[in-house]
């Protein structure tokens, strides 16, 4: 059974910092990995999605990497802004079927303060 | 084009009822997931229906089921509540197809259900 984590569960850092957000997954059988942002009260945004061949994506000031072998991803977050304050869900979906059915992390709740 | 809506947005319950959750998928979107998300479990996929059919099934007991309009509308049922199902309901819509690389999920902003 895939399961997937979440490290920090929270982070608090001040603006202009750069950060990284870890997810880790148990079966390295994946098909795609995604990463989410969800704003309290809303529902998820995704924000990058990394194909089982690829090893990077990026958009602005956000970096996204897979590391299929070691179950790792990781979530850069370059210059950070008091707006990226939001819940950060990690979600893989492993081989064949549809795009439903993906296994989220538990989440790292981040506050960019001012 | 207008997003994924789900109504009610605030539902709340006593146990042993039930509630029957909606979900409006984005236009020409044929494939609706419904996912459950609580502070101890976090989000777990509950089902995906496309055209009218259940097509994919996590692992949550009968008394949660669903069906599909042909207009590809939603709902999602849960009989006989119980406090452990308080939580946010999210819903997301996509294609359905089965292509490769697979299409995007849209997520709705969820119904939060409260179970007292």
């Amino acid at each position: 059974k895939q399961e997937v984590t979440q490290i920090p569960a929270a982070l608090s850092v001040p603006e202009g910092e750069n950060l990284v957000l870890n997810c880790s997954f148990t079966d390295s059988a994946i098909y795609n990995l995604q990463w989410f942002r969800q704003d309290p009260g809303k529902g998820l945004t995704s924000l990058l999605l990394i194909q089982s061949s690829q090893r990077e994506q990026t958009s602005g000031r956000l970096n996204a990497s897979l590391d299929k072998s070691s179950g790792r991803s990781t979530l850069y977050i370059a210059a950070s802004q008091p707006g990226d304050s939001a819940t950060y869900l990690c979600a893989v979906k492993l081989w064949g079927g549809t795009a439903s059915k993906l296994t989220f992390g538990t989440g790292t709740r981040l506050q960019v303060t001012l | 084009k207008a997003g994924v809506t789900q109504t009610p947005r605030y539902l709340i319950k006593t146990r042993g009822q039930q509630v029957t959750l909606s979900c409006s998928p984005i236009s020409g979107h044929r494939s609706v997931s419904w996912y459950q998300q609580t502070p101890g479990q976090g989000l777990q996929f509950l089902f995906e229906y496309f055209s009218e059919t259940q097509r994919n099934k996590g692992n949550f007991p009968g008394r949660f089921s669903g069906r599909q309009f042909s207009n590809s509308r939603s709902e999602m049922n849960v009989s006989t509540l119980e406090l452990g199902d308080s939580a946010l309901y999210l819903c997301a819509s996509s294609l359905g197809l089965r292509t490769d690389p697979p299409d995007t999920q849209y997520f709705g902003p969820g119904t939060r259900l409260t179970v007292l």
